[in-house]
């Protein structure tokens, strides 16, 4: 089976523009989390959709957002970039009522 | 409020000898509490989780982990180090409200010396 897969892996932005960041999860997965990775603030979770449903919500501010289809792809957005919002975007995915969350490689989102 | 805590930035050790790595968690209710590994320019990959049951949990490449439900820890071990198992490590445990929040602690490098 694929693993989850992150489009783009990197991504350079200026600080004002917005940012679109997509996830495919594993096959047969519907549940999907995001997660900022930075060396200050460590790994921190940002959402998590099921059946195109947000669940769950981290404290991150509202430029960051998120969706989910119905396919179980998601797509995560960023808009009015800062420059603290350079990290590494990581998406997971899991089974419905499974504890284990598979992870993908991430995007690495530089805002310049 | 859930949290974990990795008391070591980094854990040094002879390839052949036995590894630890150490996590303490704070939660109400029951733990999920999970461990996973980053090698560079990498995602997570998940090694094991403990749900309930048995104390000692057996995961990927030969890692076992502990739990001690009075000392409310987690470590990870085992018991003959390798180069390759020189990455980054994360203990993680569930957030409240279930679904699949997952509360990190902030790493523990280990660094396996030939």
């Amino acid at each position: 089976k694929a693993g989850v897969t992150q489009t783009p892996r990197y991504l350079i932005k200026t600080r004002g523009q917005q940012v679109t960041l997509s996830c495919s999860p594993i096959s047969g997965h519907r549940s999907v989390s995001w997660y900022q990775q930075t060396p200050g603030q460590g790994l921190q979770f940002l959402f998590e959709y099921f059946s195109e449903t947000q669940r769950n919500k981290g404290n991150f501010p509202g430029r960051f957002s998120g969706r989910q289809f119905s396919n179980s792809r998601s797509e995560m957005n960023v808009s009015t970039l800062e420059l603290g919002d350079s990290a590494l975007y990581l998406c997971a995915s899991s089974l419905e009522l499974s504890y284990e969350q598979y992870f993908g490689p991430g995007t690495r989102l530089t805002v310049t | 409020a859930q949290s974990v805590a990795q008391p070591e930035d980094q854990v040094n050790v002879a390839e052949g000898n036995p590894l630890t790595v150490k996590c303490t968690y704070s939660v109400s209710g029951n733990p999920y509490l999970f461990w996973y590994v980053q090698y560079p320019n990498r995602g997570l990959q998940f090694l094991l989780k403990y749900i309930t049951g048995d104390n000692l949990v057996k995961g990927s490449y030969g890692f076992e982990a502990e739990f001690n439900k009075s000392q409310t820890s987690f470590h990870l071990k085992k018991p003959s180090a390798l180069v390759s198992d020189s990455a980054l490590y994360f203990c993680a445990v569930r957030g409240s409200g279930g679904y699949n929040k997952l509360i990190f602690g902030a790493g523990t490098r280990l660094a396996v010396h030939p």
